[in-house]
């Protein structure tokens, strides 16, 4: 286990909402990374958090946004679903330069 | 423009064997190249990892070849068993300094079956 969790295991939406989704990372790890994974494809890199401010996001749409807490725990948020929008929902902590550890990840389905 | 290429999609193996998945990168700046395992429904978990300043590194049944000027690195898998049976993904990174890194890039991912 890394001592990234992730919340809720799974949810279901409907197109158009919005969906936040949660994830602690490991104890002293002060940066935190989304990706994105389709089925059946790798990780995709979404956006990434250090120290609070965001350090980088990948080529998705401003609908997706995140925050970083001073507990260096962290959220992302979708708004506007579509259909495209279902996959599992990793968040990978690290602490500066180091290797970055995944969480169980949130599988998001769409209708 | 895929910055990382894998090897073949899917590999079946018979017990006791050597498993080999390759991946080739494109950005010189990487300089980190981390191997993940997958079993469904799990987040990728880190398995072995290789700086560019040495060739190879092993850990237990599992390697890692590099070759800087090919741009190519690859897993090997000793002794396949079938809990070895999983979605492999190489990666690559660009580590960077003073506090921050980069983001992974990810191959598609090798679905290895290890047969008893």
């Amino acid at each position: 286990e890394t001592g990234v969790t992730q919340s809720p295991t799974h949810l279901i939406k409907t197109r158009g909402q919005q969906v936040t989704l949660r994830c602690s990372s490991q104890s002293g790890h002060n940066t935190v990374s989304w990706y994105q994974q389709a089925l059946g494809q790798g990780p995709q890199f979404i956006f990434q958090y250090y120290r609070e401010e965001e350090n980088g996001r990948g080529n998705f749409p401003p609908r997706f946004s995140g925050l970083q807490f001073p507990n260096y725990s962290s959220e992302l948020n979708v708004n506007a679903l579509e259909l495209d929008d279902s996959a599992l929902y990793l968040c990978a902590s690290s602490l500066s330069e180091n290797e970055q550890y995944f969480g169980p990840g949130t599988r998001l389905t769409v209708t | 423009q895929q910055q990382v290429k894998q090897s073949p999609q899917s590999l079946i193996v018979q017990k006791g064997g050597i498993s080999i998945i390759n991946c080739a990168y494109e950005n010189t700046a990487f300089d980190y190249f981390p191997w993940y395992q997958q079993f469904p429904g799990k987040g990728p978990a880190l398995l072995i990892a290789i700086r560019p300043d040495v060739s190879e590194k092993k850990e237990g049944r599992f390697t890692i070849s590099f070759n800087k000027s090919a741009k190519q690195f690859s897993l090997h898998i000793m002794d396949s068993q079938p809990g070895d049976s999983a979605t492999y993904f190489c990666a690559a990174i660009s580590m960077g300094y003073g506090g921050s890194q980069g983001n992974l890039i990810f191959g598609k991912g090798t679905k290895l079956s290890v047969k008893p």
